[in-house]
C-alpha cells in the first residue's frame, strides 16, 4: 500500500530564510505533484514531477524528485509572508490497484 | 476557460439523509477525482470516473458512488449520511491521456448535524 509522509508536519520561519520540506514516499511512483492550500480554499497546482531528478522552478520555490530514494522535496529560497500557506505532496503510481495519495501537509507560517 | 467548478458551495444535511455533490471539469478534460478532505487534513481519494466508468475507487463505503455524464460532468452522491462525513469535498479533473497534473475545483463544504 503506497503511503506518503510529509515533514515537517509545522513550520513557522522568519521572512528572508530557507527552507525544505520533505516527502517520502512508499512505493515506485510514476507521478509527483505538490500543491499549495490556502485556508478555507481549495488545492492550487504547483509543481508535477515525472522523473528521476526532475527539477522544477517557479518564483521563490524549487521542488526536486529522486525516485530512487522516493524523496521529493520542496525549497523555499528568501521566504515570503505571501507563502504562508499548507503545501501537500500527493504521489500517484499509475497502477490501477493504487490511489493517488496525498501527505498530510506542511502547514508553512512564514513572519514578517 | 472557467476551470473545474462545483455545486453547492456549502450544504447542511442531517445525519441519515442522502446528499449529491456536482462537479464540471476543465475544458478539455476527460478524468474526473473525487476527494474528502476533513478539517486539518489532506485530502483523501474516494473514486475516479472516465468514460462514465469508476476507474478507481478508494477505501470508502458503498454508502460513496458516482457517476459521470456524457459530457464529462460528475456527481457524487452519498447515502444515510454520519457525522464523521463533514467535510470539504473537493472534485478535480484531468486529461487521461496526457502527463498532467489535475485541477481542483473550490470545493463543497459539507456539514452533517
Amino acid at each position: 500500500e503506497l503511503k506518503v509522509e510529509q515533514n515537517p508536519l509545522f513550520l513557522s520561519m522568519q521572512e528572508g530564510k530557507n527552507y525544505t520540506i520533505y516527502c517520502n514516499y512508499s512505493t515506485t511512483s510514476d507521478r509527483l505533484y505538490w500543491y499549495r492550500q490556502d485556508p478555507g480554499k481549495s488545492l492550487e497546482s504547483l509543481f508535477v514531477l515525472l522523473s528521476n531528478g526532475a527539477v522544477k522552478q517557479e518564483g521563490r520555490l524549487m521542488a526536486s524528485l529522486d525516485t530512487k530514494a522516493r524523496l521529493s522535496t520542496l525549497h523555499i529560497t528568501a521566504a515570503v509572508h505571501d507563502l504562508s500557506a499548507t503545501y501537500f505532496c500527493a504521489v500517484d503510481s499509475m497502477n490501477r490497484d493504487d490511489k493517488i495519495i496525498f501527505g498530510k501537509g506542511t502547514r508553512l507560517h512564514i513572519l514578517p | 476557460d472557467a476551470g473545474v467548478t462545483q455545486s453547492p458551495t456549502h450544504l447542511i444535511k442531517t445525519r441519515g439523509q442522502q446528499v449529491t455533490l456536482r462537479c464540471s471539469p476543465k475544458s478539455g478534460h476527460d478524468t474526473v477525482s473525487w476527494y474528502q478532505q476533513a478539517l486539518g487534513q489532506g485530502p483523501q481519494f474516494i473514486f475516479q470516473y472516465y468514460e462514465e466508468e469508476e476507474r478507481q475507487r478508494g477505501n470508502f463505503p458503498d454508502r460513496f458512488s458516482g457517476h459521470q455524464f456524457p459530457n464529462y460532468s460528475s456527481e457524487l452522491n452519498v447515502n444515510a449520511l454520519l457525522l464523521g462525513d463533514s467535510a470539504l469535498y473537493l472534485c478535480a479533473s484531468s486529461r487521461i491521456s496526457v502527463a498532467d497534473t489535475q485541477y481542483f475545483g473550490p470545493g463543497t463544504r459539507l456539514t452533517v448535524l
